[in-house]
């Protein structure tokens, strides 16, 4: 049961054009939800977060927009670099209030391209 | 101010060896993940623990894998008697105490069961 869902595996977007990343969930006890970025034989980079209280959380260039109603979250970029170019993965948790555990359930992923 | 730090970065293995995985956290952080990353597929939650106390094990497989992490030293993921299904990335992530959700990420760990 995939409780993350990404549903799209690649997006292609132009130098200094806004990309715009997708995240669904089905668990209603998720209440903060993160994007990490990931380069090939590295770790995940924390990029920004989002609790569930929030309905926007800006950090620079990046965006994260959470609509609880619809279960659905989206990070968008812009403008969009070629260094953006990497796996973003969508990940939720239901321990930001104090629960036993804050364990990340992880999407599968977009490979994002920003062509120069 | 060092990140997590994970070691070996590759390990090959033969089937039926151990494998072990050493995860020091970031200074300050004393709460420890492990997730497995299979090839083609997102993080998957293995074990969380803190200093000296396994806190939810749910993403652990019930046979041949261990993680502790002891008062002194570094969190280490054990494999006994691998197999090529073992073959994956391990990451280890660490946080500081209080409850933050947010996790930063090692290098990971490349293990290669021939």
């Amino acid at each position: 049961d995939q409780q993350v869902k990404q549903n799209s595996p690649s997006l292609s977007v132009q130098e200094g054009r806004i990309s715009i990343l997708n995240c669904d969930y089905t668990n209603s006890m998720f209440d903060y939800f993160l994007w990490y970025k990931k380069y090939p034989a590295e770790g995940p980079t924390f990029l920004i977060s989002i609790s569930s209280i929030k309905d926007k959380n800006e950090d620079g260039r990046f965006t994260v927009f959470l609509n609880k109603s619809a279960k659905h979250l989206s990070l968008h970029i812009v403008p969009s670099q070629p260094g953006d170019s990497a796996v973003y993965f969508c990940a939720a948790s239901s321990g930001n209030y104090g629960g036993a555990t804050n364990k990340l359930i992880f999407g599968t992923g977009t490979l994002l391209a920003v062509q120069p | 101010n060092a990140g997590v730090m994970q070691n070996p970065r590759h390990l090959v293995r033969r089937r039926g060896q151990e494998a072990r995985l050493r995860c020091s956290p970031m200074k300050g952080h004393s709460h420890v993940y492990w997730y497995r990353q299979l090839p083609e597929e997102g993080l998957k939650f293995m074990v969380y623990l803190q200093k000296e106390n396994i806190i939810d094990e749910s993403g652990m497989p019930k046979e041949r894998f261990s993680a502790e992490f002891p008062k002194e030293g570094p969190s280490i993921l054990r494999i006994q008697q691998v197999v090529r299904g073992d073959s994956a990335a391990y990451f280890c992530a660490s946080s500081p105490p209080g409850g933050s959700v947010t996790q930063y990420f090692g290098p990971g760990t490349r293990l290669t069961v021939l």
